[in-house]
């Protein structure tokens, strides 16, 4: 069965600080990879997307994800945190040929202190 | 319209008590999809739609939860008899299909929080 880990259930970083948040998924092909931010009481907004073709992807916000086959994961980077990148992340899965659902990580809350 | 739109925003509930929520796709999109949120984490595939039929059902407890997805009405989520587990946020996603090179992705609406008391 697919699953999506995210490692880190927490994570503090300082403004201006780089970030990193880890994504590893289980599935047999190549997936659908999606970030999402949550911000409190607010629905999920899409960070950014790997469907197929460049490994890195550019995503909204200043994010960026990188794709990397061999070890399952599509970890997420931004080179400069701002306060308001405070939020919950989740990484999301979608089989390619399926119906669209995505199975989603445990997310990850990022707090930034000033 | 250009959102996912959802409600009501907040609902409560008796224990036993029928509730029914509401999610109106972005205007143009095919596809309908339910997830559950518990506690603040944990989101769980429901149900979706492709227009007004069931897609894929395997995440929908076979007892007390239904939905629909009719024209010109918003598509809705109903549980009849809540539990106190039943307490979650609910949201919806709308999204065109997935085309050859996968280009689409799901919208989510803002989310019905739902508390059984």
């Amino acid at each position: 069965a697919q699953s999506v880990t995210q490692p880190d259930i927490h994570i503090t970083v300082s403004e201006g600080a780089s970030l990193e948040l880890r994504c590893n998924y289980s599935y047999g092909a190549t997936p659908y990879l999606f970030w999402y931010v949550q911000s409190p009481g607010q629905g999920l907004q899409l960070l950014l997307k790997y469907f197929s073709g460049d490994t890195l992807v550019q995503g909204i916000k200043g994010f960026e994800a990188e794709f990397k086959r061999s070890q399952s994961s599509f970890n997420l980077r931004k080179p400069s945190v701002h306060w308001s990148d405070a939020a919950e992340y989740f990484c999301a899965v979608a089989r390619s040929s399926n119906t669209g659902k995505l199975i989603f990580g445990q997310g990850t809350t990022l707090q930034v202190k000033p | 319209g250009e959102e996912v739109a959802q409600t009501p925003k907040h609902l409560v509930r008796g224990e036993g008590q029928k509730a029914k929520l509401y999610c109106a796709p972005i205007k143009g999109h095919s596809y309908v999809f339910w997830y559950q949120q518990v506690l603040k984490n944990e989101f769980k595939f429901l149900i979706s739609f492709q227009n007004e039929n069931v897609f894929d059902e395997t995440g929908m407890p076979k007892e007390r939860f239904s939905a629909k997805c009719l024209p010109n009405s918003p598509c809705s989520l109903e549980i009849q008899a809540t539990k106190l587990e039943d307490s979650a946020v609910y949201f919806c996603a709308s999204s065109q299909w997935w085309t050859g090179d996968g280009g689409t992705e799901a919208f989510f609406g803002q989310g019905t929080r739902l508390t059984v008391v």
